[in-house]
């Protein structure tokens, strides 16, 4: 299994600009979540997903869109890039949606976003 | 809602034992966890506990929680140069979206 992956790893973005940061997971994982990483702040918590077809929005929404035709996949959409999403950006999967265990989560790479 | 908080740098002797603390606000917390983050990578669950456990034990990590005080620390014995890494706290306290993470505990183990 290749586990949780995300591409891009580094990206560059002008103000105002869009893109979309790609998350996967080969493992069935019916529980999937966007969190963003910055010094001094920790987690904290974009969109999450309990199943295909279901999002929900975390502690900090604004900005970002979320999609979940599959299981597998779990895209997180920057609409108009602010140097505030200055980031490290994580995907993170759980096998399960209904019970504490949800909180064992299993974590991509991360991507590295810089808006200028 | 939860709070969860850590102290932001610890450094160690390689060889002696890191304690690092954390404490959190939700009293109906059930599952508290620990993950490890290496240089330019995610995180990695390293253990966790229940709410109703005072201590678990795996290998050279043991985890103390006292629930009265809210108070959760991760105990790692001969600490090792390989253990330098930011350690995260983070606690479950019930719906889908509830794991709360704290800020991370730098870890720095001196040669």
């Amino acid at each position: 299994n290749a586990g949780v992956t995300q591409t891009p790893k580094f990206q560059v973005l002008k103000t105002g600009q869009s893109m979309t940061l790609q998350c996967a997971q080969d493992m069935n994982h019916e529980y999937m979540s966007w969190y963003r990483q910055d010094p001094g702040m920790g987690l904290r918590l974009i969109h999450y997903s309990v199943g295909a077809g279901i999002t929900d929005q975390g502690e900090v929404p604004n900005g970002y869109n979320v999609s979940r035709s599959t299981t597998e996949d779990f895209p997180l959409r920057l609409l108009s890039a602010a140097p505030s999403q200055t980031s490290v950006y994580f995907c993170a999967s759980s096998y399960s949606r209904s019970s504490p265990r949800v909180g064992e989560q299993y974590f991509g790479p991360g991507t590295r976003l810089t808006v200028t | 809602g939860e709070d969860v908080e850590q102290s932001l740098f610890l450094s160690v002797r390689e060889g002696d034992s890191s304690v690092i603390n954390c404490t959190y606000t939700d009293s109906s917390s059930t599952y508290l966890y620990w993950y490890k983050q290496e240089p330019g990578a995610g995180l990695q669950l390293l253990t966790y506990i229940f709410s109703n456990m005072d201590m678990k034990q795996d290998q050279r990590l043991t985890v103390l929680l006292n629930k009265k005080d809210k108070h959760l620390s991760l105990r790692i014995a001969d600490t090792q140069t390989g253990d330098s890494a930011i350690y995260f706290c983070a606690a479950y306290s019930g719906g889908y979206q509830k794991v709360t993470f704290g800020t991370g505990t730098k870890l720095q183990v001196i040669p």
